[in-house]
């Protein structure tokens, strides 16, 4: 296993239109976790799910934003009608523990998101 | 509520010097914490965390970092400075207390270490 793996790792999208990334977390992890990153911040929590279930979401995520990972295993998150201001680095983390990140997460490489 | 908080941008120390990069935090409850470090175009690498136990706790790549309840600090420190050390750090919490599963980051501090 080669880690969390995020694709794509830059994406340039005119305003307005939809994005959609991918994350593939470490196999055996059943936590999984969207952050996002823009320059000069630490990471902003957008939303994780345990297994498939999206257990919860932050108020940054607006309606906008939609987080998936159906059965368990990778995850997909899309921007609709995207906004300069949505121009982020957006960070993909996985867990194994049971509850919390005790166990620390374990991130991908991220994907670099300009909206032009 | 959580929040932690990382008093400085960057840090400038030699190769061969000790370094510390300084987080303090705030939790109603107990806090777990954690250091993280990350390069250009890179996610962020695990370094240490402190849930329980000793004060002291060591992590990878020679760094340790001490909880101090008292002064709700967990300082970051490395005895002998490398220069491919230099990275963003970032300190984060989770209040164990708090009811959430997700710890909050800090700004990150810059260390750049000169040859």
């Amino acid at each position: 296993d080669t880690g969390v793996s995020q694709n794509p790792r830059h994406k340039i999208t005119k305003r307005g239109q939809n994005v959609t990334f991918r994350c593939d977390p470490i196999s055996e992890h059943n936590r999984l976790y969207w952050y996002r990153q823009t320059l000069g911040q630490g990471p902003e929590f957008l939303t994780y799910f345990q297994n498939e279930a999206q257990l919860e979401k932050s108020r940054l995520l607006s309606d906008r934003f939609s987080a998936e990972r159906p059965k368990g295993s990778f995850s997909t998150l899309e921007i609709q009608r995207t906004e300069q201001g949505d121009s982020a680095m957006y960070l993909c983390a996985s867990t194994t523990d049971g509850g919390g990140a005790e166990n620390g997460y374990t991130f991908g490489s991220g994907t670099r998101l300009t909206v032009v | 509520a959580q929040s932690v908080a990382q008093p400085e941008d960057q840090v400038n120390v030699a190769e061969g010097n000790p370094l510390t990069v300084k987080c303090t935090y705030s939790v109603s409850g107990n806090p777990y914490l954690f250091w993280y470090v990350q390069y250009p175009n890179r996610g962020l690498q695990f370094l240490l965390k402190y849930i329980t136990g000793d004060n002291l706790v060591k992590g990878s790549y020679g760094f340790e970092a001490e909880f101090n309840k008292s002064q709700t600090s967990f300082h970051l420190k490395k005895p002998s400075a490398l220069v491919s050390d230099s990275a963003l750090y970032f300190c984060a919490v989770r209040d164990v207390s708090g009811g959430s599963y997700i710890p909050t980051f800090g700004r990150g501090t810059s260390l750049i270490v000169h040859p």
